[in-house]
């Protein structure tokens, strides 16, 4: 199966910061990604599919990027509704479809 | 708007059976391919299950393969999940999730609020 791999785990922030998560897979896989930002008590969301694409309804200042085995989610000025766990999912080999370990985006 | 509304979870013991269900609304519910996704306490996500908009597919975790079983009702807008032979690693919240259309159905674009499974003698 292939592994993702999130880093960092967690980071500390303040609001109007640009934040970077980067995700890894342990072989390519396209552009077969995706971001989830899941807060706590609640179900996760979709923010980005294929790597880049932003999801209706989500804020322009997500965007994602990267393909192959290196990926990105920038977050370009943080709110304070931004403050989160995120998740990359794969689904180019499949089955299993895979997700990150995931990044805390903290107060700082 | 879409909905997905999870049931059936609750405390099991070990070697149990349970049977979770999701009842969808909001959607053609038999134009799409389905997921259960888990969450095990203050961890990460982890994919279950996917089946797909007419049943014909359906494809498992390792980590529950012969031992759960996905399956859906399109006549009444109703994802399950049989869990059998149940395990203390299977204790999670499960959501169901609705796959994307396009660009295909292996994303998750709605979730449920999910469904607390324990697993404990």
């Amino acid at each position: 199966a292939i592994q993702l791999t999130q880093s960092p785990s967690s980071l500390s922030a303040s609001v109007g910061d640009r934040v970077t998560i980067t995700c890894r897979a342990s072989q390519g896989i396209s552009s077969a990604l995706a971001w989830y930002q899941q807060k706590p008590g609640k179900a996760p969301k979709l923010l980005i599919y294929d790597a880049s694409s932003l999801e209706s309804g989500v804020p322009s200042r997500f965007s994602g990027s990267g393909s192959g085995t290196d990926f990105t989610l920038t977050i370009s000025s943080l709110q304070p509704e931004d403050f989160a766990t995120y998740y990359c999912q794969q689904f180019n080999s499949y089955p299993p479809l895979t997700f990150g370990g995931g990044t805390k985006v903290e107060i700082k | 708007q879409v909905q997905l509304v999870e049931s059936g979870g609750g405390v099991v013991q070990p070697g149990g059976s349970l049977r979770l269900s999701c009842a969808a609304s909001g959607f053609t519910f038999s134009s799409y391919g389905m997921h259960w996704v888990r969450q095990a306490p203050g961890k990460g996500l982890e994919w279950v299950a996917f089946i797909r908009y007419d049943g014909s597919n359906k494809y498992y975790a390792d980590s529950v393969k012969g031992r759960f079983t996905i399956s859906r009702d399109n006549s009444k807008n109703t994802l399950y999940l049989q869990m059998n032979s149940l395990r203390a690693e299977d204790t999670a919240v499960y959501y169901c999730a609705k796959g994307l259309v396009i660009p295909n159905p292996y994303y998750f674009d709605y979730w449920g609020q999910g469904t607390l499974v324990t697993v404990s003698s």
